[in-house]
């Protein structure tokens, strides 16, 4: 049991430049979640599922995409790179439910020249 | 949108010392959660609080949910080296049944041996 991964762990893009991240989860989790971590600035959500085939918007969706295609995985895209998305991307899963708690990957660290 | 509040932002202390760390926010939260975040890691859930005056504690570590459920504390006691790393309280409402977490800013703690 995993938990939940994240790749790659690293990676630097120039500016224009697309890229998805994947987070992937063996708990069959129903809800998954993507959040950024800035300095000074505590984690913010930027996209999340509820379950397999369905996507919503968090708090800073602008510039980002997502897909749940499969229940166990969650892609976030780049379409068009910008310096501003530089930042620590962490996903996260939980079953749901009231007395559950999200689980956090280990992180990617994006740096967008 | 939901705004928390979480201070200290920083906290240097010796090691045996205790620390306090609270949370206030503009609005209700069905559940308070705090979360340790180690370098280069994801967040790891401490302790989680679901009834308003709850206080829990794990090990070291206590937290209560405040009578009015706009605000939460966590205690360290007897600190150890291990402690440090960054804290973040977090409010969730599972209301529209996604589960979605506010987080604080954090409070960096360091602990010197």
């Amino acid at each position: 049991n995993a938990g939940v991964t994240q790749t790659p762990k690293f990676r630097v893009l120039k500016t224009g430049q697309s890229m998805t991240l994947l987070c992937a989860q063996d708990m069959n989790h129903e809800y998954m979640y993507w959040y950024r971590q800035d300095p000074g600035m505590g984690l913010r959500l930027i996209h999340y599922s509820v379950g397999e085939g369905t996507t919503a918007k968090g708090e800073v969706p602008d510039g980002y995409n997502v897909s749940r295609l499969k229940k166990q995985n969650f892609l976030l895209g780049l379409e068009s790179a910008a310096p501003s998305q530089t930042s620590v991307y962490f996903c996260a899963s939980m079953e749901g439910g009231e007395t559950d708690t999200q689980y956090f990957g280990p992180g990617t660290r994006l740096t967008v020249l | 949108g939901q705004q928390l509040n979480q201070s200290p932002q920083s906290m240097f202390i010796q090691e045996g010392e205790d620390v306090s760390m609270n949370c206030t926010s503009s609005s209700i939260f069905n559940t308070w959660l705090w979360y340790k975040q180690d370098p280069g890691e994801g967040p790891v859930l401490l302790i989680a609080l679901y009834k308003a005056g709850e206080l829990t504690s794990n090990g070291r570590l206590t937290a209560q949910f405040g009578i009015t459920r706009k605000d939460s504390f966590l205690n360290i006691s007897a600190s150890i080296p291990s402690d440090v790393g960054i804290y973040f309280c977090a409010g969730q409402n599972s209301g529209g049944s996604n589960y979605k977490l506010t987080f604080g800013k954090g409070t960096l703690l360091t602990v010197n041996p």
